[in-house]
């Protein structure tokens, strides 16, 4: 069965820091891979998803990137982290219904 | 505009009284709906999806297109079943698969 692996579990960042967070897929080959972020009071929020290698599609506009340089790999990145990007970042994938890693904590202080 | 709208925050019951967690929805077309679930400590889960047509865990749903709603019932709480509910919409074309969130409910079955 597919297993989605996220970290670090949770993060605490200075505002203008850079940021990485990871998510990789077990268990499956060519999925379709997603950011999610849920910010207080809010429901999940879907900010990038790819159908493969190379593919980001964004949905939102914001200070946030992703990439997918693995089939299984797909990253979430930002050069200077605002105070408005905490929140409760969530990776899923999908070959026909979604699954979802642990989640991250992200506090930008 | 597609939408899911999850009004409760919170919905708190006492353990054999009835659940309805409410969800209603805005999409042109023939909507796909789910409810997910996440329980205290682990990662977010599917509980079920309307074309399914099934029940888990005691849990129903049925999609009402006329009222637009999808609402997520159980005839007896139980304890176990204190949770974080999402409603889910699937949007978008092909094989993109995204889906648009509610806010989320959280279910507080009392002893």
């Amino acid at each position: 069965s597919q297993t989605i692996h996220q970290w670090p579990a949770t993060l605490v960042q200075p505002v203008g820091s850079p940021l990485s967070l990871e998510c990789t897929v077990e268990g499956t080959s060519n999925p379709n891979l997603y950011w999610y972020r849920q910010a207080a009071g809010r429901g999940l929020q879907l900010l990038f998803y790819s159908v493969g290698i190379g593919q980001i599609s964004s949905e939102v506009p914001q200070n946030l990137s992703a990439s997918r340089p693995q089939d299984r790999q797909f990253i979430l990145s930002s050069k200077k982290l605002l105070l408005s990007d905490s929140g409760f970042y969530l990776c899923g994938g999908a070959k026909n219904i979604q699954y979802f890693g642990a989640g991250t904590r992200l506090s930008v202080l | 505009a597609q939408r899911v709208t999850q009004p409760e925050k919170l919905l708190s019951v006492f353990k054999g009284a009835p659940v309805e967690l409410k969800c209603n929805y805005s999409y042109s077309g023939s909507p796909e709906l789910f409810w997910y679930v996440q329980y205290s400590r682990q990662r977010l889960q599917l509980l079920l999806r309307h074309i399914s047509r099934e029940s888990i865990k005691g849990f129903t749903a049925d999609l009402n297109k006329g009222e637009t709603s999808f609402h997520l019932k159980k005839p007896f709480a139980q304890e176990e079943d204190s949770a974080m509910y999402y409603c889910a919409l699937k949007s978008g074309g092909g094989a993109t698969n995204k889906l648009i969130f509610g806010t989320g409910t959280l279910l507080a079955v009392q002893p």
